[in-house]
């Protein structure tokens, strides 16, 4: 049973470019979150996707946005890259959008230079 | 904003000892989750304790929840240096939707 996958893991990227990282649920889940988690601090909700749509927002500007595919696998996309981007980025999914146990993937480590 | 704070940050201890950590929020909840992280890799769920519980036990761990003080804590039993990690605590908020607002962590360093 496959769990959480993430790519890529590491990725190194300068201020302005455009970067997007991937995430495959697991295996018979239908919702995926991201976090954004800065060195020391804990994880940060980016946003939530269910049904190939955007349910919630966490407090990100409109450079962060998403996409949910058809087989519930996942894209974050984030534009015009600052420094203070440089994070792990983390993919959590579940089942039904619920607030229960949340299963993380092992993170996209993203340096902005 | 993070809703959870964890305390303390850093906890240093050996083997075989009992290591508490303890979380605070703010607002009103539906339930409070556990979770650890190693060396800044994804994080593992370990245990949800809902709102109108007080007390949850799952292997070496033991989590309490006092609403009234808007408090919880995590009390894991005869460490091991595999337990060296950090653990987060996140609260599902009434009002907040689907996110979970994590605190900072508390690090265990457990030596041999």
């Amino acid at each position: 049973d496959a769990g959480v996958t993430q790519s890529p893991t590491h990725l190194i990227k300068t201020r302005g470019q455009q970067v997007t990282l991937r995430c495959s649920p697991k295996s018979g889940h239908d919702t995926v979150s991201w976090y954004q988690q800065a060195l020391g601090q804990g994880p940060q909700f980016i946003f939530q996707y269910y049904e190939e749509e955007e349910r919630q927002r966490g407090n990100f500007p409109d450079r962060f946005s998403g996409h949910q595919f058809p087989n519930y696998s996942s894209e974050l996309n984030v534009n015009a890259l600052l420094l203070g981007d440089s994070a792990l980025y983390l993919c959590a999914s579940s089942l039904g959008g619920s607030t229960g146990e949340l299963f993380f993937g092992e993170g996209s480590r993203l340096t902005v230079l | 904003s993070q809703q959870g704070e964890e305390d303390p940050q850093a906890l240093s201890i050996q083997e075989g000892e009992n290591a508490t950590m303890n979380c605070s929020y703010k607002t009103s909840i539906n339930n409070l989750q556990w979770y650890r992280q190693n060396s800044g890799r994804g994080l593992v769920h370990l245990i949800l304790i809902r709102s109108n519980e007080r007390e949850k036990h799952s292997g070496r761990l033991r989590v309490t929840l006092d609403t009234s003080k808007k408090s919880s804590s995590l009390l894991i039993t005869a460490s091991r240096a595999a337990d060296t990690a950090s653990y987060f605590c996140a609260t599902d908020a009434i009002n907040s939707g689907y996110a979970l607002n994590f605190g900072k962590g508390t690090s265990l360093l457990v030596t041999p």
